[in-house]
């Protein structure tokens, strides 16, 4: 059973990096079967997806937070990395990871809070 | 961007009820388009996939069809632990979207 879990600060001043990690356990993140992908949700609204990779040199991010977004990895530790700079108060939301093949997610990390604040 | 637009952004309903929600996308994705549940507190969860396909272990009462712009899903006989909020999703092209969302209430 595949299982994802984000961690990080929940508290990120304005203009700051938003650094995330999302620890995998029950498969290989380097098994180059499946995409990884970060995602976020502000308080009562719909998912946007942020960006994924597939190997570490494969990555796809959203257009509207790419010049932003830096996603990598770390295969000795099986986990994978979000960092979001010169952050706002409209990035504060809830982060998942979530791993998926080319299509559909199959599984999500808990999600984790991120409040953007001086 | 592929736009999605759900509808209804909300519904209240009883147990037994069938429900019905609605995706429709800004251009054809064939049918490139997965359903997701989530309670409150809690991740989403893969329901349907590529429009139509069901998932292990979900229960048979959720049902999807459509294809190209229009997309539905059904719960038949609704129960109680049916209250969520539901998500449609496409992976036609990047970036990927998602509805808005409908989040059904049961009375």
């Amino acid at each position: 059973q595949v299982q994802l879990q984000e961690s990080g600060p929940g508290l990120v001043k304005p203009s700051q990096t938003l650094s995330l990690t999302c620890n995998v356990s029950g498969g290989s993140i380097s098994s180059g079967s499946y995409y990884w992908s970060w995602l976020r949700q502000p308080a009562g609204k719909g998912l946007e997806w942020i960006g994924r990779f597939y190997t570490s040199d494969n990555t796809n991010y959203n257009p509207s937070l790419k010049s932003r977004v830096t996603m990598s990895v770390d295969t000795s530790k099986n986990q994978f990395s979000l960092e979001l700079n010169s952050v706002t108060a409209e990035d504060t939301a809830v982060y998942f990871c979530a791993r998926g093949n080319w299509f559909y997610f199959d599984y999500w990390g808990q999600g984790t809070l991120v409040t953007v604040s001086s | 961007e592929i736009v999605l637009t759900q509808s209804p952004d909300f519904q209240s309903v009883t147990p037994k009820e069938k429900v019905t929600i609605t995706c429709r996308a800004s251009q054809s994705i064939d049918t490139s388009l997965h359903w997701y549940q989530q309670k409150p507190d809690q991740s989403p969860k893969l329901l349907i996939k590529y429009a139509s396909q069901s998932i292990s272990g979900v229960p048979s009462r959720f049902s999807g069809s459509g294809s190209g712009t229009d997309f539905t899903l059904t719960i038949d006989s609704l129960e109680a632990e049916d209250a969520a909020a539901y998500y449609c999703h496409q992976s036609s092209s990047l970036p990927y979207t998602f509805g808005q969302g409908t989040k059904l209430e049961i009375k």
